[in-house]
């Protein structure tokens, strides 16, 4: 079962910052957030993670609660190109080492021009 | 360097045949995972791999799904006797060490069983 649950579907102005919203508050204190999205039913692409600090990169920044219970991925200027579904993700850990990403259903964003 | 390869992109079965999609890894990557995802749903874990070696297989159903990597050539996801319950599309990612990197995935293939 998933462990985080997000909005079905967002929209956001073209040139405006979008802001996805993931809750996960069962998540544990070494489990990191993940955040992917995919476009048009192509194979998914990662797009950041983050553990306990706020993260950047050239694509998205990524606001995790101090509590860890809820994070935000914060896209500073969507473009058309990032209609996409987001997943966010909570990489899990199991006996043996072994780690998994579990995945939810995940937010549609829709970027208006 | 070439991304995650997966083929054949589009495969349509009939009840009752083998379906065999295959997946080979980005260069220098050594560690394999199949995904399933259903029409409007998320991506479904199925099996984690290394060459040679299944790490994780707490997804795959326990009937008539098989999944290797071997030390030379793709890793390869065998359906058996396939039911259009199976209709769906299979992600394969890669990463050069375990999930604590980002794995990244293939175009995936779409398999459609009549």
């Amino acid at each position: 079962d998933a462990k985080t649950t997000q909005p079905p579907s967002m929209d956001c102005a073209e040139g405006r910052a979008a802001n996805l919203p993931c809750n996960h508050s069962t998540i544990s204190g070494n489990e990191y957030v993940y955040w992917y999205r995919q476009i048009h039913s192509q194979g998914p692409q990662y797009i950041i993670h983050g553990l306990k600090n706020n993260e950047t990169n050239e694509m998205a920044s990524l606001i995790i609660t101090e509590d860890r219970k809820s994070s935000t991925l914060i896209l500073p200027h969507a473009t058309l190109r990032d209609t996409a579904v987001y997943y966010c993700i909570v990489r899990v850990e199991f006996a043996g080492n072994n780690r998994k990403l579990i995945w939810g259903l995940g937010t549609s964003l829709a970027v208006n021009p | 360097n070439a991304g995650v390869m997966q083929n054949p992109r589009h495969l349509v079965r009939r009840r009752g045949q083998e379906a065999r999609l295959r997946c080979s890894p980005m260069k220098g990557h050594s560690h394999v995972y199949w995904y399933r995802q259903l029409p409007e749903e998320g991506l479904k874990f199925m099996v984690y791999l290394q060459k040679e070696n299944i790490i994780d297989e707490s997804g795959m159903p326990k009937e008539r799904f098989s999944a290797e990597f071997p030390k030379e050539g793709p890793s390869i996801l065998r359906i058996q006797q396939v039911v259009r319950g199976d209709s769906a599309a299979y992600f394969c990612a890669s990463s050069p060490r375990d999930i604590y990197n980002e794995q990244f995935f293939g175009p995936g293939t779409r398999l459609t069983v009549l």
